[in-house]
């Protein structure tokens, strides 16, 4: 999977526990992307990097947070996760914003 | 932001028949990326498509792409049981987000 993996690949937690997942490349691309995708609403972006210590916000981001603090690592984390935050997470890199993005495998994230 | 909307939702074919799935968008664009998904895993990326180009080939796949219409289809010939997943597209300008998707089941 063009060198990606997210970590952990499954979780389960309480509501109001913080929460991180983490992302890391190995394809020293620019770009890396938080994305949601639930049932009936395709892929959301969360935020998103541009560089190191670069981020911006998707149209999903309220409660999430991110950093980047080395080129392969991008962090989410959940300040205090909510069951609304159940749901399929993905990271994703490109080398540019226009560039085609390469997908991890996903973690699962069960907030109960 | 710019984003696609897939239709149809969902298609159901015979292995050997043709798919076709079409996306709509609002905005100017520099880019149409196609995206297949199987269940449970990442997606992966198809065919990307520049503004100034109006069609293009790989293997099984061909993408047309007309920005008059803001509109652009995926074709995938001679389907197989394998193609079964969900398609995207992704319309790119300065970002890129992801419609919906159409969940394609190729019956055997």
């Amino acid at each position: 999977d063009a060198g990606i993996t997210q970590s952990p690949r499954h979780k389960v937690t309480e509501t109001g526990t913080p929460v991180t997942l983490r992302c890391h490349q190995t394809e020293n691309h620019r770009y890396m992307y938080w994305y949601r995708q639930d049932p009936g609403h395709g892929l959301r972006l969360i935020h998103y990097s541009y560089g190191v210590k670069d981020t911006d916000k998707g149209e999903v981001s309220d409660g999430y947070s991110v950093s980047r603090s080395k080129t392969e690592d991008f962090l989410l984390t959940l300040e205090s996760a909510t069951s609304s935050q159940t749901s399929v997470y993905f990271c994703a890199i490109s080398q540019g914003a226009s560039y085609e993005q390469y997908f991890g495998p996903g973690t699962r994230l069960t907030v109960t | 932001s710019q984003q696609g909307e897939e239709d149809p939702q969902a298609l159901s074919i015979q292995e050997g028949e043709n798919a076709t799935m079409n996306c709509s968008y609002k905005t100017s664009i520099n880019n149409l990326q196609w995206y297949r998904q199987n269940s449970g895993r990442g997606l992966v990326h198809l065919i990307l498509i520049r503004s100034n180009e109006r069609e293009k080939h790989s293997g099984r796949l061909r993408v047309t792409l007309d920005t008059s219409k803001k509109s652009s289809s995926l074709l995938i010939t001679a389907s197989r049981a394998a193609d079964t997943a969900s398609y995207f597209c992704a319309p790119s300008a300065n970002d890129m987000r992801f419609g919906a998707g159409t969940r394609l089941t190729v019956k055997p």
